[in-house]
Parts: structure tokens; sequence; C-alpha cells
């Protein structure tokens, strides 16, 4: 079963504006991660974030954590064509192995 | 660094035929998934191993998926027989499943369609 729901599921913007996708996922967590998917690369992190952090960036990237709506959010600023992809928050549902439950994914698409 | 290597690529079988995938990961990572992606969703977890032993099978169907890894190392992902609701891409990743680094690197995945 899936454990987080992106929102929105589909997300088309131009070259140079932000991008923002949440999560928003069920059970307490050790870590939220988020990867990106598209056909040239395959799946690959992005970045990570603790329960007890509440917000940390990445080169163009920023996610924020808020544990108390169980909800995390995705920000690409400046987005390049290269963005284009499908992205999904991944949870760990607080158990002992890192054992990820991954969302529905928000496809974005950057237009040049 | 090399990646995570996955074999074959792409496989067409008819339902009730048999497939196997092949997964060699990172060196020296002790922990590796396989995923299952059916279009439009995220990938789910079929299996979980640490070093060779099984750390979660709890959604791997078992009475047609089986899965193993040998020494430790490369793993295997066999479908018998396969249905047609078994057309995805099956991922596999590995883990060095210690802090502060949690995350999984993917290989780029067998495509499986069952006519």
């Amino acid at each position: 079963s899936q454990q987080g729901e992106e929102d929105p599921q589909a997300l088309s913007i131009q070259e140079g504006e932000n991008a923002t996708m949440n999560c928003s996922y069920k059970t307490s967590i050790n870590n939220l991660q988020w990867y990106r998917q598209n056909s040239g690369r395959g799946l690959v992190h992005l970045i990570l974030i603790r329960s007890n952090e509440r917000e940390k960036h990445s080169g163009r990237l920023r996610v924020t954590l808020d544990t108390s709506k169980k909800s995390s959010s995705l920000l690409i600023t400046a987005s390049r064509a290269a963005d284009t992809a499908s992205y999904f928050c991944a949870t760990d549902g607080d158990t002992g192995f890192q054992k990820l439950v991954f969302g529905t994914g928000t496809r974005l698409l950057v237009s040049p | 660094e090399a990646g995570v290597a996955q074999s074959p690529r792409y496989k067409i079988i008819e339902k009730r035929q048999s497939v196997a995938f092949w997964c060699n990961p990172i060196s020296g990572h002790a922990t590796l998934y396989w995923y299952q992606q059916i279009l439009g969703q995220g990938p789910k977890l079929l299996i979980q191993f640490q070093n060779n032993g099984v750390v979660d099978d709890s959604q791997l169907p078992k009475d047609r998926f089986s899965a193993e890894r040998l020494k430790g190392v490369d793993s295997t992902l066999k479908i018998q027989p396969a249905k047609l609701e078994d057309s995805a891409v099956y991922l596999c990743a590995s883990g060095q499943d210690t802090p502060p680094s949690y995350e999984q690197y993917f290989g780029p995945g067998t495509r499986l369609t069952v006519t």
C-alpha cells in the first residue's frame, strides 16, 4: 500500500518558475526522503529530512516537514527543463530497518 | 563508483511462463531491495535483504514470487507463473542502511510485459 500521497498529481510550469509539491503520510516516521525519477537517470535520491528537522536545503531544493500534520513539501526554485520528472516522497514508517514506502508521485513538466 | 546493475532491461513473456531478474548491488552495500513499480504508481517494496537474510517480505506474493541473495551480494527475483498484472518495472536498490545516510541507490530497472 502507498504510505504517502503527493499533491498535485501533475504540475506544468515554465522555466524559471518555482515548483512546489506536497506529500502527506499516515504513520510516524524517523525520516522522509524525496526521490526523482525520469527516463534518463531512473530513480535518484534528492534529499532526506529527519523527523526532528523542520526545513532543509540542498542547492535549488527546499524541503519542509511538519510531523504534527504528517506532511512535507518540496520546493524547486528557478526550475529548468531538466527538472522534468516524477517526484516521490518516501517514508520509513518508523521501522527499525530502512523499509521505504513511496507515495504516488507528482509529475512535473517544465517547459522552455 | 559503479551503480546498481540489473538485467535484463526488458522482458516480454506470456502469462503462465516464468521469468527471472538479476541484480548486482553497489559494492559494500549490505541492504538490497526489490521493488515493483506499476505504471503511474510509486515503487512498492517486495522484499528487503540485510546481507543474505530476509528482513521484510510481507508484500511479496509468495505463491508465485521468490527471491534469493546468495553470499550477500547478487540477487535474483523470480516469477513463476506470471500473470498479466505482473506487468511492471522491477527495480533493485541497495543501501548502506546506516546513519546518517539512509538513501537507497536504484538500478535502471527491468520492464516486464506479460501478454
